[in-house]
């Protein structure tokens, strides 16, 4: 199946400090990806849909100055947590669309668990 | 409003014994229905995808149906492993716009 990586896997950063996080697809291009975030035993919460060369659509509630998102390339989405605080700890997953088919399929990255302490 | 409900919530399983996870839905307009399985720290991996017209697919000893009818479907797991524990996970799509409705997951657990 198609790959999808993140980088870094794990970060533990002091409050106030921002952290990027880098969303890959391996072997196809994707026009568009999405950023999640998971708290324990939570289901996935989209915050946002990354669309290359355009601007990031973002979940209501979510706030665009504090999530920056940039797709400035078919196989790179970087997500940057600004001014990151301990509510911002959390495990952050981004996906795919990989078009064609019958049907547009997406694929996860391996996520990024994220401390701020 | 688009949900996805799972059941049950978790369950515990011996080593080599069957079990069948559920999965309700209320998505529409409805393009196709996955399931996933999440390892604790890590993203969720495809299991199977189904369309409209498909109500059964296999995955080595997964097997997914779907009713599109009555809008459910089951995961079936045969002969369960220690490995087979994990989060699985009922993704619905939306059809015409990528977005994708989650259940919160059937928390498995296989003990020897």
């Amino acid at each position: 199946g198609a790959v999808v990586s993140q980088h870094p896997s794990w970060v533990i950063c002091k409050s106030g400090t921002s952290v990027k996080i880098e969303c890959r697809s391996l072997d196809f291009q994707a026009t568009t990806m999405f950023w999640y975030r998971q708290f324990p035993k939570q289901s996935l919460m989209l915050m946002a849909t990354s669309n290359e060369g355009s601007k990031a659509t973002y979940e209501q509630g979510v706030e665009k100055d504090k999530f920056l998102i940039n797709h400035a390339s078919l196989t790179l989405s970087t997500l940057t947590v600004t001014s990151a605080h301990p509510e911002d700890s959390s495990f952050y997953i981004c996906s795919a669309i990989r078009t064609g088919g019958s049907y547009n399929e997406q694929f996860f990255g391996p996520g990024t668990r994220l401390t701020v302490l | 409003k688009n949900q996805v409900e799972q059941s049950p919530q978790s369950l515990i399983i011996l080593e080599g014994k069957n079990c069948t996870l559920q999965c309700n839905y209320t998505v529409s307009p409805f393009s196709n229905l996955r399931w996933y399985k999440q390892d604790t720290g890590r993203g969720p991996v495809s299991l199977t995808i189904m369309t409209f017209s498909e109500n059964t697919k296999s995955n080595g000893r997964y097997t997914a149906t779907l009713d599109a009818d009555t809008k459910q479907s089951s995961l079936h797991i045969t002969a369960s492993q220690l490995s087979d524990s994990a989060s699985y996970i009922c993704v619905v799509s939306v059809y015409g716009n990528n977005r994708l409705a989650f259940g919160k997951g059937n928390q498995v657990v296989v003990i020897p």
